[in-house]
């Protein structure tokens, strides 16, 4: 069965560093789909991006960065400059089919303290 | 764009009786899922519809039920409700199977 695993529970960093939270995950699906949720304290779960497994480009958006290795199973989201209102819960999740069923890691706890 | 629309945001009941949530897709939108989350189990997959069939199954009790109607959207009832059943559901939707999904703000439903 396919497992996804955040390690980091919780993390706290001074606004402006940089924070990269990690996401590993198991599968022996040759085609899968990882992606990245933000949870603010109002729960609505916020798309972040999607990657399919056969695509390991490194992709940049704005302060987010997301890096995909493929020999070790890891799919982790840097925010460089983070910003208090960066303060969320973070999500990897895991799918085969591109969709559903998502399933998720026990997600990690980012306070940006101003 | 309207996003996905929960209702109610919050609900409190009692054990043994049965509730049903609702969900409005974004416009467009003709899949949609259904997910719990709670402190100990984190976020699981309750089932997804699309077009009015359900897809998919999570690993739940038969006392969870869903359906979709013709304009996408959707209610899940959990009857005979328990105290573990207390959590925040969520639902979300998508244009089709394939595609990513979006959520809402989710309905929280306390069991006394």
């Amino acid at each position: 069965a396919q497992k996804v695993t955040q390690a980091q529970t919780e993390i706290s960093v001074v606004e402006k560093e940089d924070v990269t939270l990690d996401c590993v995950y198991e599968t022996r699906d040759t085609t899968y789909y990882l992606f990245w949720y933000k949870q603010p304290p109002s729960g609505e779960l916020v798309f972040l991006i999607r990657r399919n497994s056969f695509d390991e480009q490194n992709e940049i958006s704005g302060r987010y960065s997301w890096n995909f290795q493929k020999s070790t199973s890891s799919f982790n989201f840097t925010i460089t400059a983070s910003q208090v209102v960066d303060s969320a819960v973070y999500f990897c999740a895991y799918s085969f089919s591109g969709n559903t069923p998502l399933v998720f890691g026990k997600g990690t706890r980012l306070s940006v303290i101003a | 764009k309207a996003g996905v629309t929960q209702t109610p945001r919050y609900l409190i009941k009692t054990r043994g009786q049965q509730v049903t949530l609702s969900c409005s897709p974004i416009s467009g939108h003709r899949s949609v899922s259904w997910y719990q989350q709670t402190p100990g189990q984190g976020l699981q997959f309750l089932f997804e519809y699309f077009s009015e069939t359900q897809r998919n199954k999570g690993n739940f009790p038969g006392r969870f039920s869903g359906r979709q109607f013709s304009n996408s959207r959707s209610e899940m009832n959990v009857s005979t409700l328990e105290l573990g059943d207390s959590a925040l559901y969520l639902c979300a939707s998508s244009l089709g199977p394939t595609q990513p999904q979006h959520f809402g703000d989710g309905t929280r439903l306390s069991i006394l």
